[in-house]
């Protein structure tokens, strides 16, 4: 198996442009997740899927951040406008629940996301 | 509301020297517990878990034991190489969540 794919895996932008963040959770999963992760706030989840449904989205930070899952294989945060405090890693994460109990997370390498 | 506390970094060592990271926790009930790492430049990857007390995780030479009594989840090896240079994340999930609670990290560094 592939793994979780993110892209990009670094972008550079500047302040007012908008970012799209994507990523392909393992086949077969149904759990997706967002974190992002930086020195002063260490590791944040941002929202969470099940089965394509916004279930949590209670560590999204602003109406700047929004995020989709349109299918099983797709997903996307999008920052608009980007601000240089966005500037983080972004993980995905996938899992997928057997039996009503959720297995292991598997993350993806993470987008770095620098706002300048 | 639950939480995970680990000790703070960083860690440095010498090669094979025995390593022990701290990791309590709190929950209403009994949670699953979990060690994460993260190597440069990559996401975290599960590196052992641990769904009822006294249960012990353990793999590529690291364990931990759930602790009951005292809340507790320390990781530890007896003989810690350079390759394990990485940060380490103690989590939580209550059984009936979907969401783990990550501690704040522990950064080990391993001097040849």
């Amino acid at each position: 198996d592939a793994g979780v794919i993110q892209s990009p895996r670094h972008e550079v932008t500047e302040m007012g442009q908008e970012v799209t963040l994507r990523c392909k959770p393992i086949s077969g999963h149904d759990y997706l997740f967002w974190y992002r992760q930086t020195m002063m706030r260490g590791l944040e989840l941002l929202i969470y899927f099940n089965n394509n449904v916004p279930i949590d989205d209670s560590g999204m930070p602003e109406d700047r951040f929004s995020a989709k899952m349109p299918n099983a294989s797709f997903s996307t945060l999008k920052i608009q406008p980007s601000e240089p405090r966005d500037s983080a890693v972004y993980f995905c994460a996938s899992s997928f629940s057997s039996g009503g109990t959720q297995e292991t997370q598997y993350f993806g390498p993470g987008t770095r996301l620098l706002v300048l | 509301g639950d939480s995970v506390t680990q000790m703070e970094g960083p860690v440095t060592l010498s090669e094979e020297a025995f390593l022990t990271i701290n990791c309590t926790y709190t929950a209403t009930g009994y949670p699953s517990l979990f060690w994460y790492v993260q190597y440069p430049g990559e996401g975290l990857q599960l590196l052992l878990k641990a769904t009822k007390a006294d249960d012990k995780g353990s793999n590529k030479g690291f364990e931990a034991t759930y602790r009951k009594e005292t809340t507790s989840f320390h990781l530890e090896k007896g003989s810690v190489q350079v390759s394990d240079s990485a940060v380490y994340f103690c989590a939580s999930r209550y059984s009936s969540a979907s969401k783990i609670i990550f501690g704040s990290g522990t950064r080990l560094s391993i001097r040849p």
